[in-house]
């Protein structure tokens, strides 16, 4: 079993739709979740950070997080063609600690 | 503030090769890992230095080493390359007690 896991994709969704990214993992002692995204030849940007339980808003972007689940989402609201990218999760135990990234879910937005 | 800085941005190597490449973290920041990223495998994690201590490794052989100097900038080298080893290596800076990373634009390195 990986680490971390989300579907690869494409995840295809008409622009303004919401589109919904999904990652779980496997560490149940991990406290610090990241969302970044990637643009094709581009190294990855962050988006947002979750260390709680709920749901944490930024803009079109919201995280959520379920540690009893083990799982950790992305919604993006309004989204924009220029939102396609490729989307990485990636999970830290504690500080000190390395990231641990998913494979990455490539989100197409449809104009 | 400037971003994390990686040179060369591309490079190109033969079979048994070996290669160095340079990261210069953002200003302040002590943490410097670096990833290799190819299509097959996504991301993965080769090793994390912190004030000029390697902090944590990754399951990479030891042809893959690094070292961080008193700067804060860290070097990576891969001795006797494989065709394998072609790949965009990434460092990712941050400061310690924020915990958030923030990467440079990569090094594509390519092994014929």
């Amino acid at each position: 079993q990986k680490e971390v896991e989300q579907n690869s994709g494409p995840l295809s969704v008409p622009e303004g739709a919401i589109a919904s990214l999904n990652c779980t993992y496997s560490d149940r002692g991990s406290q610090s979740f990241f969302w970044y995204r990637q643009y094709s030849g581009k190294s990855p940007e962050l988006i947002m950070f979750i260390y709680s339980n709920g749901d944490k808003e930024d803009g079109r972007f919201t995280a959520q997080l379920n540690k009893a689940s083990q799982y950790v989402s992305l919604l993006i609201r309004d989204s924009q063609p220029s939102d396609s990218a490729t989307y990485l999760c990636a999970v830290r135990r504690d500080y000190g600690q390395n990231f641990v990234f998913g494979p990455g879910t490539r989100l197409s937005v449809l104009p | 503030k400037a971003g994390v800085t990686q040179t060369p941005r591309y490079l190109i190597k033969t079979r048994g090769q070996q290669v160095t490449l340079s990261c210069s973290p953002i200003s302040g920041h002590r943490s410097v890992s670096w990833y290799q990223q190819t299509p097959g495998q996504g991301l993965q994690f080769l090793f994390e230095y912190f004030s000029e201590t390697q902090r944590n490794k990754g399951n990479f052989p030891g042809r893959f080493s690094g070292r961080q100097f008193s700067n804060s900038r860290s070097e990576m080298n891969v001795s006797t390359l494989e065709l394998g080893d072609s790949a965009l290596y990434l460092c990712a800076s941050s400061k310690d007690d924020t915990d958030t990373q923030y990467f440079g634009p990569g090094t594509r390195l390519t092994v014929l």
